[in-house]
C-alpha cells in the first residue's frame, strides 16, 4: 500500500539555524498537510497546501515557516530560524482530495533544537 | 473553535477482551467528520475508522466500532477481541465538512496497553 514518507526521521539543529523537513506524499494525492506534536501535547495543525499554494494555515505557522512543493513528488517544510520551542514531532499528511477523504500520515520527523 | 477531548490518558485491556476509548468534541457545525487514528510506537498514524456526522448508523471496521452520539457530542471507539497488535496511541480527530477547512483537530490521545 502506498505510504507517505518523511526524511529525516530525527533532525538535531542548533537554535537559530534553518531546517528543512522533507515529505514524499502518496503519488496521486492532491492535498498536503503539516502537523506537529510537542512532547506530551496534542497533534496540532500547521498548514494545508493545494494547487501549489497554501489553502489554510494556523496561528503557529508564522513568518518563520514556509512550505514548498519544489517538484512533482516532494513537499517540504522550512523553518528559517529555529527556536527551542520548535522542538517537536512533525508529521506530513496527504489526501487524494479534501473534505471526506482521509488524510494519510507519514512516520514523522523528530526535530530537536539545541 | 472546535475542540476534541480524550479524558483517558491511558487504558489497558486483557488480550481477547473488549475496551472502549472515550472521545468528546465541541462544535457548532451540524455536518462534520470524526476519525480514530492509531499510532503504534515509532510508527505512522493509521486511520482506524471514520464517521460522517450526517449518518446515524455507527461505523464499524471488523473488530473496531464506534458509538456516535451526536446530541451528546460523543464518539467512543470500541475494540473487540483485543489483540497484542492493538497496543498503540489512539487519537480521536474532528474535521469540518463545509467551510473549506481541511484541518484535523486532534485530541490528546489515549495510550492503550494490551496485556497477554
Amino acid at each position: 500500500e502506498p505510504e507517505v514518507t518523511q526524511t529525516p526521521s530525527h533532525q538535531v539543529t542548533q537554535m537559530g539555524q534553518e531546517v528543512i523537513l522533507r515529505c514524499v506524499p502518496i503519488s496521486n494525492h492532491l492535498y498536503f498537510y503539516w502537523y506537529r506534536q510537542i512532547l506530551g501535547q496534542k497533534v496540532e495543525f500547521l498548514v494545508s497546501f493545494y494547487n501549489n499554494e497554501i489553502s489554510e494555515k494556523s496561528e503557529i505557522f508564522d513568518d518563520q515557516f514556509s512550505v514548498e512543493r519544489p517538484d512533482g513528488s516532494n513537499f517540504t517544510l522550512k523553518i528559517r530560524s529555529t527556536k527551542l520551542e520548535d522542538s517537536a514531532m512533525y508529521f506530513c499528511a496527504s489526501s487524494w482530495r479534501g473534505s471526506n477523504q482521509p488524510q494519510h500520515f507519514g512516520d514523522g520527523t523528530r526535530l530537536s533544537i539545541l | 473553535a472546535q475542540t476534541v477531548t480524550q479524558s483517558q490518558p491511558e487504558m489497558s485491556v486483557q488480550e481477547a477482551e473488549t475496551v472502549t476509548l472515550s472521545c468528546t468534541y465541541d462544535t457548532s457545525e451540524s455536518d462534520y467528520y470524526l476519525f480514530w487514528y492509531k499510532q503504534p510506537p515509532s510508527r505512522q498514524m493509521i486511520l482506524v475508522i471514520r464517521q460522517e456526522a450526517y449518518k446515524q448508523q455507527n461505523a464499524t471496521e471488523n473488530r473496531f466500532s464506534v458509538n456516535f452520539q451526536k446530541a451528546a457530542k460523543s464518539f467512543s471507539l470500541k475494540i473487540s477481541d483485543s489483540q497484542l497488535g492493538d497496543a498503540a496511541m489512539y487519537f480521536c480527530a474532528y474535521r469540518a465538512a463545509q467551510g473549506g477547512s481541511e484541518k484535523l483537530v486532534f485530541g490528546k490521545g489515549t495510550k492503550l496497553t494490551v496485556n497477554p
